[in-house]
């Protein structure tokens, strides 16, 4: 298995600042995923971060307001950029060693 | 576009009946499936996974079943118990990519 860790567990945040969510494996892994979590809603992939190339983002989702960092194997960073009340979710990330990904706790982040 | 639809009303049933999701999808073709179960707060907690050529999966109380072509999975809590009172979801997964369907609230009554 994989235990991953991620912090902040959850903050409030003014609109227009920014959020940088960290994650952290016990293991190295090849891709890191980060899933988006809206309120009553399932979760949706924002974007696939491998170590030493740039991150992979779906439709929908786009650097410049979701960057992302991936230094080596085991950790991972997401910023949410120039928040807005709609950014206000649960962000999770997850690995995938063995065909059955796991997920850290999750941020909750609530922006005002 | 695809398209992942879970049973739309959540599931009460009694403790010791078999509860049984409802997986179905559309305009995909996934490599296999899983169904995760996600408590309240909490991320998602990987329970089986049954792949494009497999037609059943059991893991202690719970069955997955996969018929690609109906493109429906049903997953099956037998002898449900109070603690298996959670939101289940389901996950396509192509590139290890996974795409979720919203969910099914499940509540066992003592």
């Amino acid at each position: 298995s994989a235990v991953i860790s991620q912090k902040p567990s959850r903050d409030i945040c003014q609109r227009g600042t920014s959020l940088t969510i960290q994650c952290q494996v016990d293991s190295q892994v090849t891709m890191m995923f980060w899933y988006r979590q809206q309120p009553g809603q399932s979760l949706t992939l924002i974007a696939t971060a491998n170590q030493g190339s740039e991150a992979t983002y779906e439709s929908g989702f786009v650097i410049d307001k979701f960057p992302i960092s991936r230094p080596n194997l085991t950790f991972s960073t997401l910023t949410v950029s120039n928040m807005s009340p709609e950014d206000s979710s649960i962000y999770l990330c997850s690995v995938d060693p063995y065909n059955e990904q796991f997920f850290g706790p999750g941020t909750r982040l609530t922006v005002l | 576009s695809q398209k992942i639809e879970q049973n739309s009303e959540a599931l009460n049933i009694q403790e010791g009946k078999t509860a049984t999701l409802t997986c179905n999808y559309t305009n995909y073709s996934p490599a296999y499936l899983q169904w995760y179960r996600q408590d309240p707060g909490r991320g998602p907690v990987f329970l089986l996974l049954i792949r494009e050529n497999e037609k059943e999966k059991r893991k202690e109380r719970l069955k997955v079943t996969f018929d690609t072509t109906l493109k429906q999975s049903l997953f099956h809590i037998t002898a449900s118990q109070p603690a298996d009172s959670a939101t289940y979801l389901c996950a396509l997964v192509r590139d290890y990519k996974l795409s979720f369907g919203a969910g099914t609230t499940v509540t066992v009554r003592a």
